[in-house]
């Protein structure tokens, strides 16, 4: 089964502590995407890469790092500078981003509850 | 401002009535135009996708576009309790997507 998958489903954070979480996807996208949702809110982009090796901040990078080493892969790290985290990450990835159309079509993971003790 | 503005929900209709979903965006350079539903507690889902003027169908389900007024919509006709969720309209310009706030419908039998 081709998709998109994200682990662990449950996080949870200590105060001062760096958590990795995991995206993997076998569609042979492009295009590989992180978002935070907040309740009752939209998806905020946090980090977006549109090819391996490389990657672009979204609207609310500060305290969240990424790498990009795999095109199957896109892990995000939520770092102790993030002081307000808890949120519903969601990961996503698309066919090819530089065409208008069905190509920006992006696919989601179930997402990471990320809480904090 | 947001960049995307969907109407303020939430919506309720009555099984079997039309639900009208509306978003204006900001960004002229817009080329690409996405309607996602997203039920609780679970990740969005492509509903439909718009890039010309006009409108298209698929099933139950019609997109609207007009790019002189900055403006999308979704028409859901026959609505029925299994569409009760948020749905996200988001806009695309050079593969970055922006996701509007989202407007939950509530379809009642």
């Amino acid at each position: 089964d081709g998709g998109i998958t994200q682990s662990p489903k449950y996080l949870f954070r200590k105060e001062g502590q760096n958590v990795t979480l995991s995206c993997e996807q076998n569609l042979n996208h492009d295009a590989m995407y992180w978002y935070r949702q907040d309740p009752g809110q939209g998806l905020r982009l946090i980090y977006y890469s549109q090819i391996v090796n490389d990657f672009q901040k979204g609207d609310i990078a500060e305290g969240y790092s990424v790498s990009r080493e795999k095109k199957e892969s896109f892990p995000l790290t939520v770092t102790s500078a993030q002081k307000n985290p808890t949120a519903f990450y969601l990961c996503a990835s698309s066919i090819d981003p530089g065409t208008s159309g069905p190509q920006e079509t992006q696919y989601f993971g179930p997402g990471t509850r990320l809480l904090v003790l | 401002q947001k960049e995307v503005e969907q109407n303020s929900g939430p919506l309720s209709v009555p099984e079997g009535a039309i639900a009208s979903l509306n978003c204006t965006y900001s960004d002229r350079g817009s080329q690409s135009f996405f309607w996602y539903r997203q039920y609780s507690g679970k990740s969005p889902e492509l509903i439909m996708f718009i890039y010309s003027n006009g409108d298209k169908e698929d099933g139950r389900f019609t997109a609207q576009l007009n790019k002189a007024s900055q403006y999308v919509s979704l028409l859901i006709r026959d609505s029925q309790p299994s569409d009760s969720a948020t749905y996200l309209c988001a806009v695309s310009n050079a593969g970055k997507s922006t996701f509007g706030d989202g407007t939950t419908l509530t379809v009642k039998p």
